[in-house]
């Protein structure tokens, strides 16, 4: 079966200092994994993509993944957290056996401080 | 940038009562989608529409639900007869499909509509 764990519901991280937020697939599958931001009253915003090629994933404003097979993770970073990245984040799974039905995982609320 | 539309932003009926949300889709994509969030549970999938059919449907998606591209532009998403548990918010989503690839994919979302049952 296919899934997605995301690891913490609420992060709460200082302006200026390093996001992590850690994500954690199954998938008999071959795995594209995805991270979307949902600011409020917003739509899902991509923030990047994981399809097969390079396992560092470079994304907009900053942030970036890792795939990691061995440790089927996703993990979403960024070096420095600004005040705007405050939002929900969602890490989602599409694979091969599907016509493109995302598999979302509960989403991470993030929250920056000053 | 192009964007996937959606209206009403919020609807708010009564039990029992048939509702329609409807999305204009990004222009030239190929396969759309919808998604229910019930509040404070996960984005799911109900929905994937290609080529004027369903492509794959969820199993929360019964004969409650239908779904319908009336012309170019539009897809909508009818619920025949509203339940409490409908209440949701839902989203629309389109993807180019290009070479049939529809799983690499990036998925564009619209803002959603809130569903309110009374």
């Amino acid at each position: 079966a296919q899934s997605v764990t995301q690891l913490d519901s609420h992060v709460s991280v200082s302006e200026g200092t390093p996001v992590l937020l850690r994500c954690n697939y199954s998938s008999s599958y071959s795995p594209s994994l995805f991270w979307y931001v949902q600011h409020p009253n917003k739509g899902l915003q991509l923030l990047l993509k994981y399809t097969s090629a390079a396992t560092l994933v470079k994304g907009i404003n900053g942030f970036e993944a890792e795939f990691k097979k061995s440790e089927t993770s996703f993990h979403l970073t960024k070096p420095s957290a600004h005040m705007s990245d405050a939002a929900e984040y969602f890490c989602v799974l599409n694979y091969g056996g599907s016509q493109g039905n995302l598999i979302f995982g509960k989403g991470t609320k993030l929250s920056v401080k000053p | 940038e192009p964007e996937v539309t959606q209206t009403p932003s919020h609807q708010v009926t009564q039990m029992g009562q048939e509702v329609i949300l409807r999305c204009v889709p990004i222009s030239n994509h190929l396969y759309f989608y919808w998604y229910r969030q019930i509040l404070g549970q996960k984005v799911e999938f109900l929905v994937s529409f290609y080529n004027n059919e369903i492509s794959e449907k969820s199993e929360i998606f019964d004969d409650q639900f239908s779904v319908e591209r009336p012309d170019g532009s539009n897809f909508t998403l009818k619920i025949r007869s509203t339940k409490l548990e409908d209440s949701a918010m839902y989203f629309c989503a389109s993807t180019p499909g290009l070479a049939g690839r529809a799983y690499t994919d990036t998925q564009y979302f619209g803002p959603g509509t809130r569903l309110t049952v009374l």
